[in-house]
């Protein structure tokens, strides 16, 4: 697609339940970063897919968290057993690798609320 | 641990006004400063800096690097409301994420 597509835009969900958030990045980017953003706060790093390679899982902030990658394509971030403190803005970014310096497109991003 | 700050954390200006945005950082294997501009949800790119005191200008903003003392400046001129927004500065590592670290931001205000 002509940008990094996320869905859904918006989610409400009540603790406990599990969610599920997608992000299609631009064609041909092999490197897929997921970010949080907290009110008010930055960019918190969750995880890194580049290519084929084993993704670099070391921001997930508890085994609550996983997210998948199949090829170069879609990514699902799974949360399960939502908490409120997982209210947030999940956004997702690809870039193009292979010795280019980065330059990083991001999604709209999901916003997360857990009642 | 890396470590990007920003100042100030928010700046609230009026309209014509010439602003300067602050981005230190402490990155390991350094290899580019980036800005970004977040209005909404969406950050969307603004400059790359690799090379220190090289100055790129895209229209009213301009930027540039210092890698001997490890900071950035984001400078807007004769800003506009349409400048209002967070403005992220991110530092990109060669380390194992092989991702990036971002400030908190400067949430930009200007008033008409």
């Amino acid at each position: 697609g002509a940008g990094v597509s996320q869905s859904p835009s918006n989610k409400v969900t009540e603790k406990g339940k599990d969610v599920e958030l997608r992000c299609d990045p631009i064609s041909g980017h092999t490197a897929l970063y997921w970010y949080r953003q907290r009110l008010g706060q930055g960019l918190e790093f969750l995880i890194y897919f580049q290519g084929n390679s084993a993704p670099d899982k070391s921001g997930l902030p508890s085994d609550r968290f996983s997210a998948e990658r199949t090829g170069e394509s879609v990514s699902t971030l799974t949360i399960q057993r939502t908490q409120q403190e997982d209210s947030a803005v999940y956004l997702c970014a690809s870039s193009q690798r292979g010795g280019r310096l980065s330059e990083l497109f991001f999604g709209s991003g999901t916003q997360l609320s857990v009642l | 641990e890396d470590k990007v700050v920003q100042s100030p954390l928010s700046l609230v200006v009026h309209e014509g006004d010439t602003v300067t945005l602050n981005c230190s950082y402490e990155v390991t294997n350094f290899r580019s400063l980036l800005w970004y501009k977040q209005e909404k949800k969406a950050p969307t790119f603004l400059f790359m800096l690799t090379s220190s005191g090289i100055e790129k200008k895209s229209g009213r903003l301009s930027s540039i690097l210092d890698k001997k003392e490890l900071f950035s400046i984001l400078n807007i001129t004769a800003t506009q409301t349409g400048d209002s927004a967070v403005y992220l500065c991110a530092g990109d590592s060669g380390g194992g994420a092989d991702g990036l670290t971002f400030g908190k931001g400067t949430h930009l205000i200007i008033q008409p």
